[in-house]
């Protein structure tokens, strides 16, 4: 079975300073990677994923992630953050094999921006 | 404004009671995914129907069904409630039946007192 960790649960950070969100996933098998957004009231919506190919992954709103196979990682970046970006990120998996038919979210990564 | 449409957004009711929350997936997907978000388990997967037939399932109680209609839509039943069923019920679609593009819906937020 696979497994995500979020390391971490809360992480502020002030305007404009570059911000990191880690996730680290265990499998036996190869795996698609995901990170998705929930602002307040709202449900989840998709930042960017990783399926193949290069392991820069660029997605909305000025983030990106890198897949780190070696590490098995796939920490979510940007480089100057704004006050609307303050949500809950979820890193997700998804086995390879399975037809890709349901996703195994991390516990999620609270961000908080301040002025 | 993602296309899949939740109802109803908030409902309180009482233990041992049964419930239906109803689920709209975007015009055009044929999956349905239900996935449960609570505050000590996370985001959990319960179940998923593609074209009207179960597709895979998730740590779905016995005390929950659901199903999808051949208008597509997809009702989740949840029964014999518990306090600890208080979470915020998402839906979600695709096209495929695949994750790759997945829709999510803003919720249903239960509540059991």
């Amino acid at each position: 079975a696979q497994s995500v960790t979020q390391l971490d649960s809360q992480v502020p950070v002030f305007e404009e300073a570059p911000v990191e969100l880690r996730c680290n996933y265990s499998s036996s098998v190869s795996v698609y990677l995901f990170w998705y957004v929930q602002y307040p009231n709202q449900g989840l919506q998709l930042l960017l994923k990783y399926l193949s190919g290069s392991t820069l992954v660029k997605g909305i709103n000025g983030f990106e992630a890198e897949f780190n196979k070696s590490q098995t990682s796939f920490h979510l970046r940007k480089p100057s953050v704004h006050i609307s970006d303050t949500a809950e990120y979820f890193c997700a998996v998804s086995l390879m094999d399975t037809g890709r038919r349901a996703l195994t979210f991390g516990s999620g990564t609270r961000l908080q921006v301040q002025p | 404004d993602s296309g899949v449409t939740q109802t109803p957004k908030h409902l309180i009711t009482a233990t041992g009671q049964r419930v239906t929350l109803r689920c709209s997936p975007r015009s055009g997907d044929l999956s349905v995914y239900w996935y449960q978000q609570s505050l000590d388990q996370g985001l959990q997967f319960l179940i998923q129907y593609y074209n009207g037939e179960e597709r895979a399932k998730g740590n779905i109680l016995e005390r929950f069904s659901a199903q999808q209609f051949p208008d597509l839509h997809s009702e989740l039943n949840l029964s014999s409630l518990e306090l600890g069923d208080s979470a915020l019920y998402f839906c979600a679609s695709s096209q495929t039946g695949s994750v790759e593009k997945l829709f999510f819906g803003s919720g249903t937020q239960l509540s059991v007192l």
